[in-house]
């Protein structure tokens, strides 16, 4: 059975870093991307940036190059979303999942809440 | 980049069909067969339900079914329930921007 596992909920501060997880399980982790996607209070849904795992080639959201890091250890078969100075606007529900062929996202992670405070 | 456009909202009573519009451009719709759809339950992780414009993955009613004319793909729910009342995303592949594009969104009602 394919499942994606996140990492649970933080409370953070302004400042402050933060790397949360999403691991893959139930298929090969390396032969499918792995995206993930914001989306803020009572707002939509936001892709990030997608990583494949096989040779961790990453693409990013221009709105999001240079804000987030994303990497994957396959080794683990996990995926990692990270910030080095969080900010009160990155507070959100933060969603992994396993994109596959076409461009459907067929399996979701149960998302991370981040709540950061000033 | 920018979002595909959605209806706001949508709403429809029980048993009746409703449709939902999606629309792009010549970029991601209207030439690429890579439309899917995601129904988001409140406080829930979405959940696909329709991908490569027409496919319904196994597991998934088939009161519901997707189209595309155009630079407009749609989603209809037939034979609307109680349990069809949730936010409705499109996505879309797109080749002006790095990554896939999502709609904005459609809260449906089921009056």
């Amino acid at each position: 059975e394919v499942q994606v596992v996140q990492s649970g909920a933080q409370v953070k501060k302004s400042g402050e870093s933060l790397k949360i997880s999403c691991k893959g399980s139930g298929y090969i982790f390396t032969d499918y991307w792995i995206g993930w996607v914001r989306q803020m209070p009572g707002r939509g849904l936001e892709w990030m940036g997608i990583i494949y795992p096989g040779d961790s080639d990453t693409r990013y959201s221009p709105s999001f190059r240079g804000q987030v890091t994303i990497s994957a250890d396959k080794s683990i078969s996990t995926a990692y979303l990270q910030w080095r100075s969080l900010k009160a606007s990155d507070t959100a529900i933060y969603y992994c999942a396993r994109r596959g062929g076409g461009g459907k996202v067929d399996y979701w992670g149960q998302g991370t809440l981040i709540t950061v405070s000033s | 980049q920018s979002a595909l456009t959605q209806p706001a909202s949508v709403s429809g009573s029980l048993g009746q069909s409703i449709t939902i519009s999606c629309t792009g451009t010549s970029s991601d719709v209207g030439t690429y067969n890579y439309v899917s759809w995601y129904q988001q339950h409140p406080g829930k992780a979405p959940k696909l339900m329709i991908h490569d414009v027409t496919n319904r993955p196994s597991g998934v009613s088939n009161r519901f079914s997707g189209s595309k004319s155009g630079n407009t793909a749609s989603l209809t729910i037939s034979g609307l329930q109680a349990e069809d009342e949730a936010d409705y995303y499109c996505n879309s592949y797109s080749s002006s921007a790095t990554l896939d594009v999502f709609g904005t969104g459609t809260k449906v009602t089921v009056l």
